[in-house]
């Protein structure tokens, strides 16, 4: 059983750019949720995707986008970069519907530096 | 709003003590809580998850307890060793149909051998 696999691990960009990460769902799971994790903080919810459709948004602006495809694979794109998006972002794969709570399987993330 | 607190400060025990670590939370109606512990560059590993209507769950030398009048979890490692050492954040989350996990900002045990 694979798990959450993510690229790239890290990256820096320039405030104003966009910039694109991906993520590989655990094997069997249906449902991915993209996080965004500042320094010293919990992670954030973003969004989550199942099938294919956005089925649920954190407090992130529209320049914060995803994708998710038939494989369950995802994609989180960030448009126009500011340097307060400089974190560590992580994707979480599951299983839904289930029989209870949202259990997360999470990847080791990317961390995105913006300068 | 709704308002997850665990321990504001970092903790440091001896190996062979008890852990004892604590999430308060306010503005909120849980249906789930949830343990995670997260090492540094990586992500959350799930530890035990406690519905609102238990009272306690335990998995070998861990145990959670969910105590909802209080609003309040405690979250305990027994017989600690070094390599418990990492952060530890809870995570909440509703019955509806997204059922996103809202996390505390963490804390960070040390195990001194």
């Amino acid at each position: 059983e694979t798990g959450v696999t993510q690229s790239p691990t890290h990256l820096i960009k320039t405030r104003g750019q966009q910039v694109t990460l991906r993520c590989s769902s655990q094997s069997g799971h249906n449902t991915v949720s993209w996080y965004q994790q500042a320094l010293g903080q919990g992670p954030q919810f973003i969004f989550q995707y199942y099938r294919e459709e956005e089925n649920g948004r954190g407090n992130f602006p529209p320049r914060f986008s995803g994708l998710q495809f038939p494989n369950y694979s995802s994609e989180l794109n960030v448009n126009a970069l500011e340097l307060d998006d400089s974190a560590l972002y992580l994707c979480a794969s599951s299983l839904y519907p289930s029989s209870g709570a949202n259990v997360l399987t999470f990847g080791a993330g990317s961390r995105l530096t913006v300068l | 709003s709704q308002k997850i607190e665990q321990n504001s400060e970092a903790l440091n025990i001896q190996e062979g003590k008890t852990a004892t670590l604590t999430c308060n939370y306010t503005n909120y109606s849980p249906a789930y809580l949830q343990w995670y512990r997260q090492d540094p560059g990586r992500g959350p590993v799930f530890l035990l998850l406690i519905r609102e209507n238990e009272k306690e769950k335990r998995k070998e030398r861990l145990k959670v307890t969910f105590d909802t009048t209080l609003k309040q979890s405690l979250f305990h490692i027994t017989a600690s060793q070094p390599a418990d050492s990492a952060t530890y954040l809870c995570a909440l989350s509703t019955s509806g149909s997204a059922r996103q996990l809202t996390f505390g900002s963490g804390t960070q045990l040390t195990v001194l051998p």
